[in-house]
């Protein structure tokens, strides 16, 4: 079964870093690109950015980029989101998710609370 | 990197169908076939229910259907159950391999 099981909940102060998980098994983890999405409190889903596990690839979305790196150990099977400086903005629920076809967002982590 | 507008609800009542949409540009929704479609009861993970314009994944009932005309997408619920009150989010293909969703539609079965 192709799985993504993120990192446990977190509670942190602003100005401190942060790094939460996102483990994929079941599948060839380098075949498959991961990105990252967040939901802000009350708010709706927002692409944050992806990374190709086979070279280590990113893109991200204008208003993340230079805010948080996506970053991923072939050898753990792991996808991260890493904050150097966190700001109260960054309350939310992080998804991680594959995808499957290059294009579609399946399957998609438990998600990981972040409160700052 | 707007994101696509979906109406904030949409409601019906069980055994009813319900349509909803997703309003991108010529250069998301308009300019590829892939959009998708996810459900999303809050606390749980986002499923999807719709890739590539059109398709449902195996496993996912026939009473969701979507098409695409243009710059707009839309989510048909048909046959309205209980289980389908959740929030459903749209995602358009973005030139460059990157993506964005919709603002998200909560739906009530009343």
């Amino acid at each position: 079964e192709v799985q993504l099981v993120q990192s446990g909940a977190q509670v942190k102060k602003t100005g401190e870093s942060l790094r939460i998980s996102c483990k994929g098994s079941g599948y060839n983890f380098t075949n498959f690109l991961i990105s990252w999405v967040r939901q802000m409190p009350g708010k709706g889903l927002e692409w944050m950015g992806r990374i190709d596990p086979s070279d280590s690839f990113t893109r991200y979305r204008t208003s993340s980029q230079g805010h948080v790196t996506i970053s991923v150990d072939k050898s753990a099977t792991t996808a991260y989101l890493v904050w150097n400086s966190l700001k109260d903005s960054d309350n939310g629920i992080y998804y991680c998710a594959r995808h499957r076809d290059g294009i579609r967002f399946d399957p998609w982590g438990q998600g990981t609370l972040v409160i700052v | 990197q707007s994101a696509l507008t979906q109406p904030a609800s949409v409601s019906g009542s069980p055994g009813q169908s319900i349509t909803i949409s997703c309003t991108g540009t010529s250069s998301d929704v308009g300019a590829y076939d892939y959009v998708s479609w996810y459900q999303h009861h809050p606390g749980k993970a986002p499923k999807i229910i719709i890739y590539d314009v059109t398709q449902r994944p195996s496993g996912v009932s026939d009473r969701f259907s979507a098409s695409k005309s243009d710059n707009r997408a839309s989510l048909t619920i048909s046959g309205l159950q209980a289980e389908d009150e959740a929030d459903y989010y749209c995602c358009s293909y973005v030139r460059g391999v990157t993506w964005v969703f919709g603002g998200g539609t909560k739906v009530t079965v009343l």
